[in-house]
């Protein structure tokens, strides 16, 4: 199973972009990678999946590079709302949460 | 509304006595999750369910026991409390269509928040 890292913190000024790098070095090969925001006293919020290369939607990007032993959230223009903690999730079916990042976005 | 419900929300109970942390969805989701979120620790998943009667172990099992008789319930069982197992518990569920479009995107309850003295 997976194991996932995290940078435990970071900070940002609003209108910035902001990407955070998750380590997984052995993930498996069904395993996705999935992200979540999570705002205190409440469950994660899905944000963006991908298995390899880039997927992006309307609120971020993941960037997978072809090893898939790590993967990168890009938030463009983050606001003082995207305050939050942000999780990288491996796996399928038995899944792995990353260490979590705590965003602080400053004004 | 499509949403994932976890009762009861909050629960300060005593070492060794039985209880369950109910979990109901009604996206007629395949898969159910269960997990517990600790300060330093993060997120461990316990238990999941990939369909009716059919259930396997996460990372932290141990002091814990579910079922999946309906495909909407996923009951979480502490058959004997232990204060390490004071947490806040996660339910989730989602699709699970390897290939699909989205797969397994998890919904989350709102949380069970736990303290066994």
């Amino acid at each position: 199973l997976a194991k996932t890292t995290q940078p435990i913190s970071m900070d940002s000024y609003e209108g910035q972009e902001v990407n955070i790098t998750c380590s997984h070095n052995n993930i498996a090969t069904n395993d996705y990678i999935t992200w979540y925001q999570q705002f205190p006293s409440q469950g994660p919020r899905f944000i963006i999946q991908g298995y390899k290369t880039k997927v992006t939607n309307e609120v971020a990007s993941l960037f997978i590079p072809a090893d898939r032993k790590s993967s990168t959230l890009s938030l463009p223009r983050v606001s003082l709302s995207d305050t939050a903690v942000y999780y990288c999730l491996v796996g399928y079916q038995k899944v792995t949460f990353g260490t979590g990042t705590k965003l602080q976005v400053i004004p | 509304e499509a949403q994932v419900t976890q009762n009861p929300r909050y629960l300060i109970t005593v070492t060794g006595k039985k209880l369950t942390v109910t979990c109901s969805q009604n996206m007629n989701h395949e898969y159910m999750s269960w997990y517990r979120q600790d300060p330093g620790l993060g997120l461990r998943q316990i238990y999941y369910s990939m369909n009716v009667e059919v259930t396997d172990k996460g990372d932290v099992p141990e002091g814990y026991k579910v079922s999946r008789k309906e495909k909407r319930n996923f009951p979480l069982i502490l058959e004997s409390p232990s204060p390490n197992q004071t947490s806040l518990y996660f339910c989730a569920s989602s699709f699970r269509v390897w290939g699909g479009v989205n797969t397994g995107e998890l919904f989350f309850g709102e949380g069970s928040r736990l303290t066994v003295l």
